[in-house]
């Protein structure tokens, strides 16, 4: 089946720092990638939805200067936690969904879990 | 609004049998998804519904009914290792995926 790796699945850093993530999908071209974020014991909030080769669309309320998005190439996506700070402290899951739209909606990585000191 | 109603948590002894509903009101209808979420991982697909009735999946059962907004997940013979979260979620019109909170499965021995 279609596999998504998501790299680091987890991190911690000191406030300030920019932290990137990763999300490739391994064996099939992701025409759109989303981002989500999971705050403890709450369900998922879409952040952001990348098509490949454009700028990504953000959802209300998440800052596209804090989360930058790169949708660079079919089978690879980014997140950069730009400046992160304690409230950026978070369990982030990129997924990805492939032009054809085949049942399984969309393809979840294993979710990078970020602790900002 | 779009809007997708699942219970905050439920609770079922091992080798039981649980239901859980779900209702939702959405732009348009593509298709209705459960996933399982156990803590601190990403979610997992269980099963796909566009059709109205019942689409069986071993242990894992998941119905729906479009003119009822309504659909359930129906978890047999439970196992300890069920113990997870559930989430519903809804294609709309758009194909954008809009999820419900998710369900807290409790599994008592």
């Amino acid at each position: 089946g279609a596999v998504v790796s998501q790299h680091p699945s987890w991190v911690i850093c000191k406030s300030g720092t920019s932290v990137k993530i990763e999300c490739r999908s391994l064996d099939f071209q992701a025409t759109t990638m989303f981002w989500y974020r999971q705050f403890p014991k709450q369900s998922l909030m879409l952040m952001a939805t990348s098509n490949e080769g454009s700028k990504a669309t953000y959802e209300q309320g998440v800052e596209k200067d804090k989360f930058l998005i790169n949708h660079a190439s079919l089978t690879l996506s980014t997140l950069t936690v730009t400046s992160a700070h304690p409230e950026d402290s978070s369990f982030y899951i990129c997924s990805a969904a492939s032009a054809d739209r085949e049942v399984q909606p969309q393809h979840f990585g294993d979710g990078t879990r970020l602790s900002i000191l | 609004g779009q809007n997708i109603d699942q219970p905050t948590e439920m609770t079922a002894t091992e080798g039981a049998i649980v239901q859980i509903n779900c209702t939702y009101q959405t732009s348009g209808f593509n298709g209705l998804f459960w996933y399982q979420q156990h803590a601190g991982e990403a979610p997992t697909f269980l099963s796909y519904n566009v059709l109205d009735g019942l689409e069986e999946k071993g242990r894992f059962s998941s119905f729906l009914s479009r003119s009822k907004g309504y659909s359930y997940l129906l978890l047999k013979e439970l196992q300890m290792k069920d113990s997870a979260s559930y989430l519903c979620a809804v294609w709309d019109s758009n194909y954008q995926l809009i999820w419900g909170a998710g369900t807290k499965l409790i599994i008592k021995p």
